[in-house]
């Protein structure tokens, strides 16, 4: 089944306390991409990848790494979470073919950073 | 920058009636895709209807159409024959045209949310 999986889907943190979030998929995408949804603002992008080793900041990149070593990885590091971190976190595949490939969307990861 | 407007923050709908959700979105681009996202309660995000720019005819999928007025940069989102399903967010969501290499950010809007009621 063509999918992207993420994980944990809940997590309870401290402020400070490193963590990553991963992201998988199964479909050989080449384009990536996080993305932070907040009540009243809707989905922001963090970070994109266009292909292995290639990455780049969005909209929202302050407080966010990531790494693309393999094509179906691209995992979300918070190197010293805050409370202003705690969101709904997606990550996105899709091909990078055509003028607007559909994107796949994770279920989602609840942070909540005390 | 792109701007995307979702001016109902909460609308409601009986079953088996239909419903229309608005969206109006801000850019100087000619060529991009528009789409409608579900957001139900498991929060999971599902595509459930695009429209590229450049075709004049409305897309259609099921019980879901939209209303593409590009030179008012409207794109709004009709549900026939509401079901208890589709209670959910829906985001109006904007995307440049791109070929080749570069990001294929999807800017989305507050979203709307949708009650359908028995």
């Amino acid at each position: 089944e063509a999918q992207v999986t993420q994980n944990p889907r809940y997590l309870i943190t401290v402020t400070g306390k490193k963590l990553t979030v991963t992201c998988s998929q199964n479909m050989n995408h080449e384009y990536m991409s996080w993305y932070r949804q907040d009540p009243g603002l809707g989905l922001r992008q963090i970070y994109y990848s266009m292909n292995v080793e290639v990455t780049d900041k969005g909209d929202v990149p302050e407080g966010y790494k990531v790494s693309r070593k393999e094509k179906r990885n691209f995992p979300l590091i918070l190197e010293s979470p805050s409370p202003n971190q705690t969101s709904l976190y997606f990550c996105a595949s899709s091909l990078r073919s055509g003028g607007a490939p559909s994107q796949y969307f994770g279920p989602g990861t609840r942070l909540t950073v005390l | 920058a792109q701007t995307v407007t979702q001016s109902q923050p909460e609308m409601s709908v009986q079953e088996a009636e239909t419903v229309t959700l608005s969206c109006t979105y801000d850019t100087s681009e000619n060529n991009y895709y528009l789409f409608w996202y579900k957001q139900p309660p498991s929060r999971q995000m599902i595509l459930v209807i695009r429209q590229e720019a450049y075709k004049q005819q409305n897309a259609t999928e099921n019980r879901f159409s939209v209303n593409f007025q590009k030179a008012a940069k409207s794109f709004s989102l009709k549900i026939s024959d509401s079901q208890l399903g589709d209670t959910a967010m829906y985001f109006c969501a904007f995307m440049k045209s791109r070929s080749g290499g570069s990001n294929y950010k999807l800017t989305f809007g507050k979203g709307t949310l949708l009650t359908v009621n028995p």
